[in-house]
């Protein structure tokens, strides 16, 4: 039973296209993420969204946009992609709707995307 | 804003000795979560151990325990009976308490951890 699931695993494409990655948790959180991974390794929060609000990192290009059609759900599209856009993104999703608590967050396998 | 620090890239350790791996954070905050995340060649990030910053005892989960000194803001994570598939990359992680940050982790550079048969 995957519990935070991302489409597509790789993703190679050419400089300037537009593309997307998928996000779906079946947890039943209310919350989730996107983070980037760059080639060392280090991880950085890109956006995170419930219901309520949607937390942008102010480092993140206007180019990258989350979109989510459900709770289940968030996506991420990028315009005009970069050869810097190349990384290893991340979805992960939490549970955060009240009070305080773990509201451990769970990591999809990774989308590995080479802009060429 | 906070900032985590692991100061070793990379360690080794024989299988079934210990190791630990440290990390320090720098906060303003009194009440926080830290957390240890793995990251195996699969890329999959894999909750290993969770503090909350306000319980004095470190936790413990099987073979994987913290040093938890608040006053120090260290957070060291302690392997012992190291096994093959400890093998992998390990990131210290820092989350506020409340706020509109509060969603979010702020993650160390990692430390890459191999376990020598």
């Amino acid at each position: 039973d995957t519990a935070v699931s991302q489409t597509p695993k790789y993703l190679v494409t050419q400089m300037g296209n537009d593309k997307s990655i998928k996000c779906e948790q079946n947890l039943g959180h209310d919350t989730m993420y996107w983070y980037k991974q760059d080639s060392k390794k280090f991880l950085k929060i890109m956006f995170s969204y419930n219901n309520k609000e949607l937390i942008i990192n102010e480092t993140v290009p206007n180019r990258f946009s989350p979109k989510s059609p459900d709770k289940a759900h968030l996506n991420l599209h990028i315009n005009s992609l970069e050869l810097g856009d190349s990384a290893v993104y991340f979805c992960a999703s939490s549970l955060s709707s009240s009070g305080t608590g773990w509201k451990t967050q769970y990591f999809g396998p990774g989308t590995r995307l080479l802009v060429l | 804003a906070q900032t985590v620090t692991q100061s070793q890239p990379e360690m080794s350790v024989q299988e079934a000795e210990t190791v630990t791996l440290s990390c320090t954070y720098d906060t303003s905050e009194s009440d926080y979560y830290l957390f240890w995340y793995k990251q195996p060649p699969s890329r999959q990030m894999i909750l290993v151990i969770r503090q909350e910053a306000y319980k004095q005892q470190n936790a413990t989960e099987n073979r994987f325990s913290v040093n938890f000194q608040k006053a120090a803001k260290s957070f060291s994570l302690k392997i012992s009976d190291s096994q093959l598939g400890d093998a992998a990359m390990y990131f210290c992680a820092y989350r506020t308490l409340f706020g509109a940050g509060s969603y979010q982790l702020t993650f160390g550079k990692g430390t890459k951890l191999s376990v020598i048969p």
